[in-house]
């Protein structure tokens, strides 16, 4: 079993909805959380990072964790079809500087 | 623009050679980490240095190495290239040597034929 378990997708949803994309994880001793998008050939760009339980929001962008589940989500309003790219789950533990990454959802947002 | 750089964007080269990849990271930061991208694995973390150390080490092959020099810059070497080594490399940057908000660069996309 993989410690962070991502669904491939691809999810495709109208410009306009509320995306959510969401991860699962194993390892109970995650307390770092982030999101991270990339745009096809390019490197990784960090969206949210958060610690522990709880939302965090910044602009269009919700990302939640419930550790209780281990489950992490990010919620996407409003979406554009600037938002079509892959996002990546990521997760860290409070003393391994090492992250482990979800293997991406491809998000396409129709015009 | 995250700050972190690296060199080459793409390299081609044949079986059985070697290749270095440079990586600049953001001003300030002290750790570069090193990851590797292809189709089937992901994103895997290969390697982290901090303030000219090794302090993680995930996946990586004996094949390759790195290291970060006293300027702190890092190179990734990789010998006795394979076919299944084909890939993007990533290099990330953070302030820390713990579980810091890591930048990613652009990435170097190296083809083995």
């Amino acid at each position: 079993q993989k410690e962070v378990e991502q669904d491939p997708g691809p999810l495709s949803v109208p410009e306009g909805a509320i995306v959510s994309l969401n991860c699962t994880y194993s390892n109970s001793a995650f307390q770092y959380f982030m999101w991270y998008r990339q745009y096809s050939r390019k490197g990784p760009e960090l969206l949210m990072y958060t610690y522990s339980s709880g939302n965090k929001e910044d602009g269009r962008f919700t990302a939640q964790v419930d550790k209780s589940s281990k489950y992490i989500s990010l919620f996407i309003r409003d979406s554009q079809p600037s938002d079509s790219a892959t996002y990546l789950c990521a997760m860290t533990t409070s003393s391994a500087s090492k992250i482990i990454f979800g293997s991406g959802t491809r998000l396409s947002i129709r015009p | 623009d995250s700050g972190v750089t690296q060199t080459p964007k793409h390299l081609i080269t044949a079986t059985g050679q070697r290749v270095t990849l440079r990586c600049s990271p953001r001003s300030g930061d002290l750790s570069v980490y090193w990851y590797q991208q292809s189709l089937d694995q992901g994103l895997q973390f290969l390697i982290q240095y901090y303030n000219g150390e090794e302090r993680a080490k995930g996946n990586i092959l004996e094949r390759f190495s790195a290291q970060q020099f006293p300027d702190l810059h890092s190179e990734l070497n990789l010998s006795s290239l394979e076919l299944g080594d084909s890939a993007l490399y990533f290099c990330a940057s953070s302030g820390g040597g713990g579980p810091d908000e890591q930048f990613f660069g652009p990435g170097t996309r190296l083809t083995v034929l």
